[in-house]
């Protein structure tokens, strides 16, 4: 069965303290993974696509990556503007679209 | 301004009481899909439609409809709503299904079946 995990749930960082959130999939034929940032309340926002192992892209303090089984949204010095759900998501052959659970992530100032 | 709209926003329902929750996008996009958000379950995805007259299940189309008549518009169709389909709905299009076509969310429409 294709699945999409998060984790952690929720991380709450000092303002400043990098860290990682991390996206495991198991599916079968990956077209594409997302990520989104989702305040509360509010439809998810796109931040990132990535395509193929080894890729990268960056916007700001941001940073995701792409292995075979798992993708990384780096967060570097961030700030408490950067709180938000973080959700992950992948796009399959055949166009079903599968997100993760999400990520909750509190910067504290 | 490029967009994604969906309404109502809000609503308020009782059971079995038929109700359509429109989303209209003016990008011309050919994907479109909707999605229900629930506490512990994220996002999953309802059903999607990759152009005019096609349409496919998602992962949880049980008591749902959708049709899609034209390319700008893609309603939601609730025929005899539940108290378990009390959510938060997402409405979202995207040029294509190539790669590097981002997806576009709508603001949300919170419904409550009572």
């Amino acid at each position: 069965e294709d699945q999409v995990t998060q984790s952690p749930e929720a991380l709450r960082l000092q303002e400043g303290e990098s860290s990682s959130l991390n996206c495991s999939y198991t599916v079968s034929g990956l077209r594409g993974l997302f990520w989104y940032r989702q305040d509360p309340g509010k439809g998810p926002e796109f931040l990132f696509t990535l395509y193929s192992a080894g890729e990268e892209k960056e916007k700001e303090r941001l940073k995701a990556t792409l292995t075979k089984k798992e993708s990384f949204l780096h967060i570097t010095a961030p700030k408490p503007e950067d709180s938000a759900t973080y959700l992950c998501a992948v796009r399959l052959v055949g166009d079903k679209i599968i997100f993760g659970k999400g990520t909750r992530l509190h910067i504290l100032p | 301004e490029a967009q994604v709209t969906q309404n109502p926003r809000y609503l308020i329902t009782v059971t079995g009481k038929k109700l359509t929750v429109t989303c209209s996008q003016n990008m011309n996009h050919e994907y479109m899909s909707w999605y229900r958000q629930d506490p512990g379950l994220g996002l999953r995805q309802i059903y999607y439609s990759m152009n005019v007259e096609v349409t496919d299940k998602g992962d949880v189309p049980e008591g749902y409809k959708v049709s899609r008549k034209e390319k700008r518009n893609f309603p939601l169709i609730l025929e005899s709503p539940s108290p378990n389909q009390t959510s938060l709905y997402f409405c979202a299009s995207s040029p294509g299904t190539g790669l590097g076509n981002t997806i576009y969310f709508g603001e949300g429409s919170w419904l409550t079946v009572v």
